[in-house]
């Protein structure tokens, strides 16, 4: 079964860091586009960023309110995706999913279950 | 503040059709596919529509999407019990170069 596990969340303080993982099983992760969506609590979905597969030139995309701050990487070797934050702030409190598009043309077909990352002192 | 503008709520009785209007501009719904996603509460959401009006496997024929210039709209007939939800609508951002949401429509169902 095609399956995203997300991990690493929990408690952070402000301005610190935080690395959160998505292991990815049962489907060609090397040839995917991996991305992370946020979802603060009560809130609305945000797209956090992406990284191209390394057949596609392994960039990657940030959204502006993470951008230079964020790092979003890839081990095709263990077929892991990678979500890093510095300097974290009280607003980046939210439900982090890795997502992507398996099937269906650009939509975010695969999410994973989310795991929770709160920023406070 | 999204770039994508949805309506915060809509309503309607079991049975009846409910709309949920997605309006954006030419840097993205003008010039890029339309996604909807379904997001039960407490729940990683689900792709419902790709493509602007295309269903997935599995998705039940009462979701259609549609898309005309820079707006695209989901509706939902024969609304049921099962349809309370969180609506989003997405697609790709060609300035921002970015993926944008919705800010999301709360469906009811009365």
């Amino acid at each position: 079964e095609v399956q995203l596990v997300e991990s690493g969340g929990g408690l952070v303080e402000p301005g610190g860091s935080l690395r959160l993982s998505c292991a990815a099983s049962d489907f060609t992760f090397s040839k995917a586009w991996m991305n992370w969506v946020r979802q603060a609590p009560g809130k609305g979905l945000e797209w956090v960023g992406r990284v191209k597969s390394k057949s596609d030139g392994g960039a990657t995309d940030y959204a502006a309110p993470v951008k230079g701050r964020s790092t979003i990487s890839r081990d095709d070797s263990t077929t892991t995706l990678f979500l890093q934050v510095d300097s974290l702030r009280i607003e980046d409190t939210a439900v982090y999913y890795c997502a992507m598009d398996l099937y269906y043309g650009g939509a975010f077909d695969i999410w994973g279950q989310g795991t929770l990352v709160t920023v406070s002192s | 503040q999204s770039v994508l503008t949805q309506p915060p709520s809509a309503s309607g009785t079991p049975g009846q059709r409910v709309t949920i209007s997605c309006s954006g501009s030419s840097s993205n719904i003008g010039s890029n596919s339309v996604f909807w996603y379904q997001q039960l509460p407490g729940t990683a959401p689900k792709v419902l529509i790709y493509k602007n009006n295309q269903r997935p496997s599995g998705v039940p024929d009462r979701f259609s999407g549609s898309k005309s210039g820079t707006s695209a709209s989901l509706a939902i007939s024969g609304l049921g019990s099962e349809d309370e939800a969180d609506y989003y609508c997405a697609t790709w951002d060609d300035n921002l170069s970015g993926y944008v949401f919705g800010a999301g429509t709360k469906v009811t169902v009365l």
